[in-house]
């Protein structure tokens, strides 16, 4: 059974721009979660989407936004991106049936900001 | 309020040496699960073991063994005969789906580097 992956891999770039990062869940998982790691602030949870419905955020500001489509597959956006994005965006998918499932990680997503 | 905590930044062993990473959790409520993941330099985080709060027998899979204890809050992680494959930073997470989510709260990660 294939991971979770993530596209692109690296992306570049400046303030005041926008970016699309992608998530494609492990085939039969509908639950989707983000988070961001940084050397600051660690792992930090940005939100989850299950059955294309956002279920839980985390504590970041309306520039972070995702959404989930039928195929499970989920899309998180930045809008006037800030130097202070600059991280690793990692991607979990779990079974979602229940909030207990383990999530499986994907190989992220490194935005950096100039 | 949820925390992990992993006191231990960075160890460096030498190869076949024992290490053991800890794990210190708060959170008021009675269940609850706990995690261990991997982070290689390549980044991607590797799920290693999952145990919920009613469970708390120790588990040994071949080289890793973890040690829960609720009395003292934690959740240790075991590498016998260590290799430098296992260099990586260690996670240990929290979950707690009483509060209605599935989110996992993540200690600061301890840096693990293998000598060999």
């Amino acid at each position: 059974k294939a991971g979770v992956t993530q596209t692109p891999r690296y992306l570049i770039k400046t303030r005041g721009q926008q970016v699309t990062l992608s998530c494609s869940p492990i085939s039969g998982h509908r639950s989707v979660s983000w988070y961001q790691q940084t050397p600051g602030q660690g792992l930090q949870f940005l939100f989850e989407y299950f059955s294309e419905t956002q279920r839980n955020k985390g504590n970041f500001p309306g520039r972070f936004s995702g959404r989930q489509f039928s195929n499970s597959r989920s899309e998180m956006n930045v809008s006037t991106l800030e130097l202070g994005d600059s991280a690793l965006y990692l991607c979990a998918s779990s079974l979602g049936g229940s909030l207990s499932d383990t999530q499986y990680f994907g190989p992220g997503t490194r935005l950096t900001v100039l | 309020a949820q925390k992990v905590t992993q006191a231990q930044t960075e160890i460096s062993v030498v190869e076949k040496e024992d290490v053991t990473l800890d794990c210190v959790y708060e959170t008021r409520d009675t269940t609850y699960y706990l995690f261990w993941y991997k982070q290689p330099p390549s980044g991607e985080l590797v799920f290693l073991i999952r145990r919920n709060s009613f469970d708390e027998q120790n588990e040994i899979s071949g080289r890793y063994s973890w040690n829960f204890q609720k009395s003292t809050s934690s959740f240790n992680f075991t590498i016998t005969a260590s290799q430098v494959v296992d260099s990586a930073v260690y996670f240990c997470a929290l979950s707690v789906p009483q509060t209605g989510a599935n989110n996992l709260f993540f200690g600061t990660g301890t840096r693990l580097t293998v000598i060999p």
